[in-house]
């Protein structure tokens, strides 16, 4: 069936350092990856997204790399702050409209 | 403009209720989906709404329904409640299809006792 893994589940870094989050989809006809940020006790929030056309997105101190052959995407943080401090998810849109995540990263950036 | 709105934001029922939850999406945006945030299962698509119609469906029994009204919000009922029920269910609105950006509400935490 359609899903999407998401690796690691939790990640713990220093302020400053990079923080990489990789999920891998299984429907090739997905063309649509978005990434949100949920904090405690709120909905998830869109940070960055990558349609299929693209290999790579910059924004600010977060990018997005895809790797469509490989049915794989990348989340990269860098200069991380204790305010990165959240779950992250990522989705892959598959051909039939469904928005399917991945189970989620707790990342903690450490002061 | 005003974020997606759900209400309400916490509920306790017991099980074999029903419960209906309301969700109202950003203005002008016409697509509503819910999801199911456990967890054990992670976030979990339900169904998605579009000009009042069902567009597409998650793999969740009949006990879980929705509809979209002319002014595209939408509500979400689960009958017969369960203990497994007891989640967080998110609603996201986007202006046409889930591939463009969904912004999501706040949630309504249910817990089923």
């Amino acid at each position: 069936g359609e899903n999407v893994e998401q690796h690691p589940s939790t990640l713990s870094v220093q302020e400053g350092d990079s923080a990489v989050i990789k999920c891998t989809y299984s429907d090739s006809a997905s063309n649509y990856f978005p990434w949100y940020k949920q904090e405690l006790g709120k909905g998830p929030q869109l940070i960055i997204d990558i349609r299929s056309n693209v290999g790579e997105k910059k924004d600010q101190r977060i990018a997005v790399t895809l790797n469509k052959t490989a049915k794989h995407f990348s989340l990269h943080i860098t200069e991380t702050q204790p305010e990165d401090s959240a779950v992250y998810f990522c989705a892959a849109i598959t051909g039939g409209f469904k928005t399917i995540f991945g189970a989620g990263t707790r990342l903690f950036v450490k002061a | 403009k005003a974020g997606v709105t759900q209400t309400p934001r916490y509920l306790i029922k017991t099980r074999g209720q029903q419960v209906t939850l309301s969700c109202s999406p950003i203005s002008g945006h016409r697509s509503v989906s819910w999801y199911q945030q456990t967890p054990g299962q992670g976030l979990q698509f339900l169904f998605e709404y579009f000009s009042e119609t069902q567009r597409n469906k998650g793999n969740f029994p009949g006990r879980f329904s929705g509809r979209q009204f002319s002014n595209s919000r939408s509500e979400m009922n689960v009958s017969t409640l369960e203990l497994g029920d007891s989640a967080l269910y998110l609603c996201a609105s986007s202006p046409d299809r889930p591939q463009e950006t969904q912004y999501f509400g706040p949630g309504t935490r249910l817990l089923v006792l």
